[in-house]
């Protein structure tokens, strides 16, 4: 029951460049989404989260979009710099339950 | 002064052994949990426990145990380990009531042959 799925497992984005990373998840019932972002050898570290209630939150190059008809989220990380070459994972939590994606690994290229 | 700490960060035993992973954490949070990452990069959380309540998923087998000797300490207990268990294990740990903020420890990868 894979409640959160993150199709894409990789991208490639040219330094300077926009990172767009894509969530689906199928529990309308979630009352936060989170995406952490981890390094190879590393535990999963927290990046940026977003409340059901809104439909946008900004941290810096981080901005995490939510459509909730569509129950869609995603990241924009702008401008893409290499030391954000890592593994994103989206997240969604509803009471004590915490559900996360597969991952996408993002490159980005100098 | 790592925030969250595991050891050891790799254990390799035999199938049929009992075997332990100790977790602390020094952020003074309330919560602690464990994860495990499967072959497919799967993270799927394995229980969240505070000094109140022990919440499983149900999908754990009954061989694996949490124990917590304090507030700042989680270790997991696995008794008879299979092929299957292989996996990388995470402990985080969160202030009670806010779940969707969780800090993570490195991992632990077991391997069991």
């Amino acid at each position: 029951d894979q409640q959160v799925k993150q199709n894409s497992p990789s991208l490639s984005v040219q330094e300077g460049r926009i990172s767009i990373l894509n969530c689906d998840y199928t529990n309308s019932m979630f009352d936060y989404f989170l995406w952490y972002k981890k390094y190879p050898a590393e535990g999963p570290t927290f990046l940026i989260s977003i409340s059901s209630i809104k439909d946008k939150n900004e941290d810096g190059r981080f901005t995490v979009f939510l459509n909730k008809s569509a129950k869609h989220l995603s990241l924009h990380i702008v401008p893409s710099q290499p030391g954000d070459s890592a593994v994103y994972f989206c997240a969604a939590q509803t009471g004590n339950q915490f559900y996360f994606g597969t991952g996408t690994s993002l490159t980005v290229i100098p | 002064d790592t925030a969250v700490s595991q050891t050891p960060k790799y254990l390799v035993t035999q199938m049929g052994n009992d075997k332990s992973i100790k977790c602390e954490q020094n952020l003074g949070h309330d919560t602690m949990y464990w994860y495990k990452q499967d072959s497919k990069k799967f993270l799927k959380i394995m229980f969240s426990y505070n000094n109140k309540e022990l919440i499983i998923n149900e999908t754990v087998p009954n061989r694996f145990s949490p124990k917590s000797p304090d507030k700042a300490h989680l270790n997991l207990h696995i008794n008879s380990l299979e092929l299957g268990d292989s996996a990388v294990y995470f402990c985080a740990s969160s202030q009670a009531g806010v779940i969707y903020e969780q800090y993570f420890g490195p991992g632990t990868r077991l391997t069991v042959t």
